[in-house]
């Protein structure tokens, strides 16, 4: 099933230049996650967004910038990327509500900064 | 300053053996403690969630155990099948307010399942 979808899935790119993730979701979910994954540190918060009106700083925002353009699509930016940017992206989703509400993942952007 | 701290990095079990991973935290806000499991060249998926109110999830042959006072708590792989070969992480959930949550994610298990 392709609920949560990202593209490009993989992308090389040089230092310097502007590029854009997205990411798109069927689920109807509210709030929407950007992440970014390195090997052996786990998964880092980079924005998040509770709705189309409501972005949130992260963890690690800085370099980053991310666009909320409908309740279905968030875009990550990187307004010039440096090779220390090089490493796998993640968008997920969440509803909202009391409990846990589980995060649901893409399958992730491979990104080298070259 | 990382706020959950996993182990181990790399796990290697027998198929039929009991994997454990441990997870420690010193942030008594956490209020959720998920575990998400990921395959290579995917997305981590939720395997299993407890609250600090209990002290034990079951689920098939995965539980996680919640020592509450310690500040710890573990994922326990019963009967590990070369299947349950992936990535695991644990996670905590920091409430932020007006029905707001945050993640913060341990660095990872790599398990690998032997035959």
């Amino acid at each position: 099933d392709a609920d949560v979808t990202q593209t490009p899935r993989n992308r090389i790119t040089k230092t310097g230049k502007r590029i854009m993730l997205e990411c798109s979701q069927t689920k109807g979910h509210d709030r929407m996650y950007w992440y970014r994954q390195d090997p052996g540190l786990g998964l880092q918060l980079i924005y998040y967004s509770f709705d189309v009106k409501d972005i949130n700083k992260g963890e690690i925002s800085d370099g980053y910038s991310v666009s909320r353009q409908a309740q279905a699509k968030f875009s990550l930016s990187l307004e010039s990327a440096i090779p220390n940017q090089t490493a796998l992206y993640f968008c997920a989703t969440s509803e909202s509500g009391q409990g846990y509400n589980e995060q649901f993942f893409g399958p992730g952007t491979r990104l080298t900064v070259l | 300053q990382q706020q959950v701290k996993q182990s181990p990095q790399s796990l290697i079990v027998q198929k039929g053996g009991i994997s454990i991973i441990n997870c420690a935290y010193e942030n008594t806000a956490f209020d959720y403690f998920p575990w998400y499991q990921q395959f290579p060249g995917k997305g981590p998926a939720l395997l299993i969630a407890i609250r600090p109110d209990v002290s034990e999830k079951k689920e098939g042959r995965f539980t996680i155990s919640f020592n509450k006072s310690a500040k710890q708590f573990s994922l326990h792989i019963m009967d590990s099948q070369p299947g349950d070969s992936a990535t695991y992480f644990c996670a905590a959930r920091t409430p932020l307010g007006a029905g707001s949550y945050q993640l913060t994610f341990g660095k990872g298990t790599k398990l690998s399942v032997i035959p």
